[in-house]
């Protein structure tokens, strides 16, 4: 079965330090997203992307976030100033328009 | 604005019958899926549904009514490996492929 990958699988950062979470989607697939969970809550919506441009984002996908496609394959989110409540596990996924899959996540902890 | 709203949490036998329903009010319709997700992992997807029906796919079906804003996840013959937590997710906007998720039924499967 085709698997999205995320790097790193954690990262520990210090309280307004900058991150980059990488993600390789599934080849053939055109829509990517990045989502967020705080332990014990709901999948968040942050941001799509189509077309090497952002489609659409979420309240939460303010400037201290960017997202780039920096090559043919990869997909990254950069969070700049890391706050503490931004510890969470962040998913990637990619889809065609039948099916959306999850990478394995990026567990972030800002201290 | 859009709600979706699932049962917080269910319990069940091993080898019974259950539904997760979920429900939604959203500007726009454009597709609905389920996924499992179990603790510290990332969702794994399950079934997508447009049309109004059953998608049967093993031990799991899912329907959709889109008249109702209603679906549900059907499982059957429960194993004690589907104690997960399952999300409803819908695409809301015809002109792009975001899902925005509900907050997760947490199933437990009981001997």
């Amino acid at each position: 079965e085709p698997e999205v990958t995320q790097t790193p699988s954690h990262q520990v950062t210090q309280m307004g330090q900058e991150v980059i979470l990488r993600c390789v989607p599934i080849s053939n697939h055109l829509y990517f997203y990045w989502y967020r969970q705080i332990l014990g809550q709901k999948v968040e919506f942050l941001v799509s992307f189509y077309n090497n441009e952002i489609s659409e984002k979420s309240e939460i996908f303010d400037d201290q976030f960017s997202v780039e496609r920096p090559d043919g394959s990869n997909f990254t989110l950069k969070i700049r100033s890391t706050k503490l409540e931004d510890s969470a596990m962040y998913f990637c996924a990619s889809s065609d328009m039948t099916e959306a899959f999850f990478g394995q996540g990026t567990r972030l902890t800002v201290v | 604005g859009q709600n979706i709203d699932q049962p917080t949490e269910m319990t069940a036998t091993e080898g019974a019958i259950v539904q997760i329903n979920c429900t939604y009010q959203t500007s726009g319709f454009n597709g609905l899926f389920w996924y499992q997700q179990h603790a510290g992992e990332a969702p794994t997807f399950l079934s997508y549904n447009v049309l109004d029906g059953l998608e049967e796919k093993g031990r799991f079906s899912s329907f959709l009514s889109r008249s109702k804003g209603y679906s549900y996840l059907l499982l059957k013959e429960l194993q004690m490996k589907d104690s997960a937590s399952y999300l409803c997710a819908v695409r809301d906007h015809p002109n792009n492929n975001d899902m925005r998720f509900g907050a997760g039924t947490r199933l437990t499967v009981k001997p």
